[in-house]
């Protein structure tokens, strides 16, 4: 079955920097978009990026654009997020998903916590 | 960014009892293939995300019969014929239409 499983989130102060990863099993990851989306508290679920199954095309939502990296490595099945520059409104909950046009399976999240 | 309303925010319903969700787009979701990138999305407490619909009125494997999308242009509808306990969650609807893919707020199913 499809499995996704996020690391690396954690507790940042602003300013700094984080990865997270997601590695992906139970499905052919070359063949799939990817993407991440995020939950903070008190908020609705915001799509901050994506990426094709080449690379080639990726995007990102305005509010972490310049900051933050989405990136695969598609031998080692793994999803990546670079998240620079992070912001106390970027604490939240991060999901990796696998993309059939939108998400459809998705991780069971890891936690960002951004505070001095 | 395409805004995405749905109501009511909670909907207390009765075990066995019909129960609907509606969603509106601040505007068309027809995309250029003619596809209507509308989902709709159930969040357990302490689970992760899990789409229920696809493209307006897909149900995703496993997604039980009871649940039924519809709707055209800028509003859509979930639907569950006959509410069960574990049905309790939030539920999202999602345009994958146009970026950003914006979500609703979400709407709290609970048992009365």
């Amino acid at each position: 079955q499809v499995q996704l499983v996020e690391s690396g989130g954690g507790l940042v102060k602003p300013g700094g920097s984080l990865r997270l990863s997601c590695a992906a099993s139970g499905f052919t990851f070359s063949d799939y978009y990817m993407s991440w989306v995020r939950l903070a508290p008190g908020k609705g679920l915001e799509c901050i990026s994506y990426i094709s199954h080449t690379s080639s095309d990726t995007n990102y939502a305005a509010s972490v654009k310049g900051r933050f990296t989405i990136s695969r490595d598609n031998a080692k099945n793994s999803l990546y997020l670079q998240m620079n520059s992070l912001r106390a409104e970027d604490t939240a909950v991060y999901y990796c998903a696998r993309n059939t046009r939108v998400p459809d399976c998705w991780g069971q999240g890891t936690l960002v916590t951004v505070s001095s | 960014d395409v805004v995405m309303t749905q109501s009511p925010l909670s909907l207390p319903v009765t075990l066995g009892q019909p129960a609907s969700i509606s969603c509106r787009s601040s505007q068309s979701l027809v995309y250029s293939d003619g596809n209507i990138f509308l989902n709709w999305f159930q969040q357990r407490p302490g689970q992760s995300p899990r789409r229920l619909i696809y493209k307006v009125s897909n149900r995703d494997s496993g997604v039980p019969d009871r649940f039924s999308g519809s709707g055209s242009g800028t509003d859509f509808t979930l639907k569950i014929s006959r509410v069960e306990a574990e049905d309790v969650a939030v539920y999202y609807c999602m345009q994958g239409t146009h970026w950003p893919w914006t979500f609703g707020q979400g709407t709290k199913v609970e048992i009365k």
